[in-house]
């Protein structure tokens, strides 16, 4: 079985430009998270799904950055215009429940972005 | 508020000996479950341990063991017999209301060096 897949592993932008990431959850995965970790510091929440709809956005920073699922399947999150302090490693993960491991969050390899 | 706290930003151990990373956590949610994380230094995200608020006995998973002590809120990753290939970063982490799908809360993480 496939785990969380992310694209692309890195990217570089510049201030003011536009970058979507893609992550592909586990197949059958209703609950998609995006999280982000800002160099030094904790990883942080940004959002959940489940299936199509956005059950909890509370840590989207701002209006510049624009989470979708599409079908409920696989997601994309777009910041528009970044900002330098934007740069990290923005993880996605995803989750069913199951016996013994309820909700247990499997992680996607990250997309390191770079703004400059 | 909920919070993880991870003391040691780094840990050194010789292999084949034992280490314990701490993690404390705070919350008000008589439900929740705590999670241990490794992340090498390829970037990727992996689960290695699960306990939940209401478990009687502490988790184990192979080489992995959590000291869970409820009442002093602490949630210790313990890892015996060491390896080279333990070499990480080590994220505790807590989802309240633990047979839900909600967000994980991140600790700053620890980096264990294991040394031949």
């Amino acid at each position: 079985e496939a785990g969380v897949t992310q694209f692309p592993s890195h990217s570089v932008i510049e201030k003011g430009q536009t970058v979507t990431l893609r992550c592909d959850p586990i197949s059958g995965h209703d609950n998609l998270y995006w999280y982000r970790r800002v160099m030094g510091k904790e990883i942080k929440f940004l959002l959940h799904f489940v299936k199509e709809s956005k059950q909890d956005e509370s840590g989207m920073p701002n209006n510049r950055f624009l989470a979708e699922r599409t079908g409920g399947t696989y997601s994309t999150l777009k910041v528009q215009p970044a900002e330098l302090e934007d740069s990290g490693v923005y993880f996605c993960a995803s989750s069913q429940f199951s016996a013994g491991h309820p909700y247990e969050q499997y992680f996607g390899p990250g997309t390191r972005l770079t703004v400059t | 508020a909920q919070k993880i706290t991870q003391t040691q930003p780094g840990m050194f151990v010789q292999e084949k000996e034992a280490v314990t990373l701490d993690c404390t956590y705070d919350t008000s949610d008589p439900s929740y479950g705590l999670f241990w994380y490794k992340q090498p230094s390829s970037g990727e995200m992996i689960f290695l341990i699960y306990q939940g608020s209401y478990d009687q006995q502490n988790a184990t998973e192979g080489r992995y063991s959590l000291n869970f002590q409820k009442a002093r809120k602490s949630a210790n990753l313990v890892i015996s017999a060491s390896q080279l290939g333990d070499s990480a970063m080590y994220f505790c982490a807590m989802r309240e209301d633990y047979q839900a799908g909600t967000a994980l809360i991140f600790g700053k993480g620890t980096t264990l060096s294991v040394s031949s």
